[in-house]
């Protein structure tokens, strides 16, 4: 069955240190990848893709079909980066959107 | 461009009461609509999912329904609440091509008391 996991419920990090936000997956073939980020009172909303290939906000993500991860990652964080971060993925010819459990990233000042 | 809207907002119901959660979506045609439940420490569950009128998707056995009267409305129910039924709910569309972006309402508060 088709799986996202997010290990870490909560990730703090200071002010101007690296982040790495995990996302394994569970798919044999080659899905569509998302990140996704809800901040304080805003709507759920896309942060960045896979296909598209592109740095968003400063985060960029790399596919490793080998160990079938998708890292969501950020050379410096900032205190406006604290979010709901999901990952989520979406089998090739369907239309059924799977996210994971989400990662709580806290950046301290 | 496109919106999505949902309401309401926020509601309490009692056990046993009936539900309706309500979702449109404008500026597009013929849009796959979903919904969601989002729990702390579950993440985002997909309940229900139409890539047209009348064709619903039900993805986890539960006490709620889904349909979907028009081309670009979607609509949660249940006949009789359950206190498990507390939650966010979220509805969202994407365009008709597999793999596209989904896009997101702002969410439904349900309190069942």
């Amino acid at each position: 069955a088709q799986r996202v996991t997010q290990p870490e419920k909560l990730l703090s990090v200071f002010k101007g240190a690296p982040v790495e936000l995990k996302c394994n997956y569970s798919y044999s073939g080659s899905p569509e990848l998302f990140w996704y980020v809800q901040y304080s009172r805003q709507r759920l909303q896309l942060l960045l893709r896979h296909i598209s290939r592109e740095s968003i906000k400063g985060f960029t993500a790399d596919l490793n079909k080998g160990e079938t991860s998708f890292h969501l990652k950020k050379p410096f964080a900032q205190e406006e980066d604290s979010a709901m971060y999901y990952c989520a993925l979406i089998p090739p010819g369907t239309y059924k959107y799977i996210f994971g459990t989400g990662t709580r990233l806290k950046v301290l000042a | 461009s496109q919106t999505i809207h949902q309401w309401p907002a926020t509601l309490v119901q009692p056990v046993g009461s009936p539900l309706s959660l309500e979702c449109t979506v404008e500026g597009t045609s013929n849009p796959n609509l979903y919904w969601y439940r989002q729990a702390a420490g579950r993440g985002l569950q997909l309940l229900f999912y139409s890539v047209g009128i009348g064709q619903i998707s039900s993805e986890v056995p539960q006490n709620l329904s889904a349909s979907r009267p028009q081309d670009r409305q979607f609509i949660l129910s249940s006949k009789k609440l359950l206190l498990s039924d507390s939650g966010f709910y979220l509805c969202a569309w994407s365009t008709g091509t597999s793999g596209n972006t989904i896009y997101f309402g702002e969410g439904s508060w349900l309190t069942v008391v």
